[in-house]
């Protein structure tokens, strides 16, 4: 089956703990994006991958790194995660840029 | 960053009634997407556009990709229940290849 898988769906954490959200795709999709979903907000683009190891910047980049090693996978890396990183995270994948693209399920992260 | 202003924020409607949701930008954009959210799951694609003037259905589902290249709409014609949910516009800018979406429509359709 053709999916996007996130983990952890749910994770608790205090501030200035690292984390990382894994990602991975399944379709060969060539590009992948995090998003984040606040109240009132919509879906703002954190980082995107136009490939493997080509990663750029997207809205709402500061306080996250992403990495690209692998075609499938796109782990998004809080560092230190602050209270304001408290939020729904989504990533997502399509075969290219412009293409549809499919989300995973979501996970929802709460800095303490 | 740029941002799309998606309207109306809300909608209580009646099962029957048809629907239109809008989505405006100062920015010009390539590509025009629609998203349908149920709760606790990701945004499903309903419509994509990629030409300006574009028109395309799906099943009760029309949208256009505006003339303008900075607005699109969506129109659902005879609602049912299950349309509740909440719709996101969604657009790429045409000087990089990254995401803008709006802040959604909550639909809720009274039977």
């Amino acid at each position: 089956e053709a999916q996007v898988t996130q983990n952890p769906r749910y994770l608790i954490t205090v501030t200035g703990k690292k984390l990382t959200v894994t990602c991975s795709q399944n379709m060969n999709h060539e590009y992948m994006s995090w998003y984040r979903q606040d109240p009132g907000l919509g879906l703002r683009q954190i980082y995107y991958s136009m490939n493997v190891e080509v990663t750029d910047k997207g809205d709402v980049p500061e306080g996250y790194k992403v990495s690209r090693k692998e075609k499938r996978n796109f782990p998004l890396i809080l560092e230190s995660p602050s209270p304001n990183q408290t939020s729904l995270y989504f990533c997502a994948s399509s075969l290219f840029a412009v293409d549809t693209q499919y989300f995973g399920p979501g996970t929802r992260l709460t800095v303490l | 960053g740029q941002q799309l202003n998606q309207s109306p924020q809300s909608m209580f409607i009646q099962e029957g009634e048809d629907v239109s949701m809008n989505c405006t930008s100062s920015s010009i954009f390539n590509t025009w997407l629609w998203y349908k959210q149920d709760p606790g799951e990701g945004p499903v694609l309903l419509i994509a556009l990629y030409k300006a003037g574009e028109l395309t259905s799906n099943g009760r589902l029309t949208a256009q990709f505006g003339i303008t290249r900075k607005d699109s709409f969506l129109n659902i014609s005879a609602s049912i229940p299950s349309d509740v949910g909440i719709y996101f516009c969604a657009g790429q800018l045409t000087n990089n290849n990254d995401m803008r979406f709006g802040a959604g429509t909550r639909l809720t359709v009274k039977p």
